[in-house]
């Protein structure tokens, strides 16, 4: 199956705002809620920032955010910190493999 | 919630490979463990899932037939293995806590294979 549709790099100066989309189809991102974003540092494992399309897990900073219109997911980071430069991930629960998992090709953040 | 994985390979193409993934502080058989792909300097690829309990395993279209997934739950060890390895199978690989509809939160630290001959 082919992987979500992310732009290849994102850029904005430290305090301001930027959204990274995730595109896909009904039988992925728009089909289901299950919708994830992961932060990879160079080096580093992946790390969950936002799941179910806009829930956050325990120890993640608010100013990460999610959400979804029609088969477009999107990942807001606001007030920019020079920490947040990495690559950014999302993925979707499928129907499409039997793997029921599919990630998205991969966002670099680069703050400015 | 912890998964700890083999460490790093230096193959040659032709050789064979099989890493591991070691799951512990949760029910290792009620989870599945799926693999994940990164070739350098590229993004994330799923490439199958396991279910502990019973060893069914999910394939992602592009990884079937190149890889092999197996479990061991009486060692709480899941197993990614190659046959015959090519220079493209050149990534890190990461383990994963998997269940349907979840997120993927727990990982294991990764696990390089370099094949070059």
């Amino acid at each position: 199956q082919s992987a979500l549709t992310q732009p290849a790099s994102v850029s904005g100066s430290p305090g301001q705002s930027i959204t990274i989309s995730c595109a896909g189809t009904s039988s992925d991102v728009g089909g289901y809620n299950y919708v994830s974003w992961y932060q990879q540092h160079p080096g580093k494992a992946p790390k969950l920032v936002i799941y179910d399309v806009s829930d956050r897990p325990s120890g993640v900073s608010n100013r990460f955010s999610g959400s979804k219109s029609g088969n477009t997911a999107s990942l807001t980071i606001s007030g920019l910190q020079a920490d947040d430069e990495a690559d950014y991930y999302c993925s979707s629960y499928t129907i499409t493999s039997a793997s029921t998992l599919v990630f998205g090709g991969g966002t670099k953040l680069t703050v400015l | 919630v912890q998964l700890v994985q083999s460490g790093a390979e230096v193959k040659k193409p032709g050789e064979s490979l099989k890493i591991s993934c070691k799951g512990s502080g949760y029910s290792f058989s009620s989870f599945w463990i799926g693999w994940v792909r990164q070739v350098p300097g590229k993004g994330l690829e799923w490439m199958g899932i396991i279910y502990p309990a019973d060893s069914d395993t999910r394939y992602s279209p592009s990884f079937q037939g190149q890889v092999t997934l197996s479990v061991d739950k009486s060692i709480s060890t899941a197993y990614l293995q190659w046959s015959s390895l090519r220079a493209s199978d050149t990534a890190m690989y990461y383990c994963a806590k998997y269940n349907y509809g979840e997120p993927v939160a727990y990982w294991g630290q990764g696990t390089l294979v370099t094949v070059s001959s």
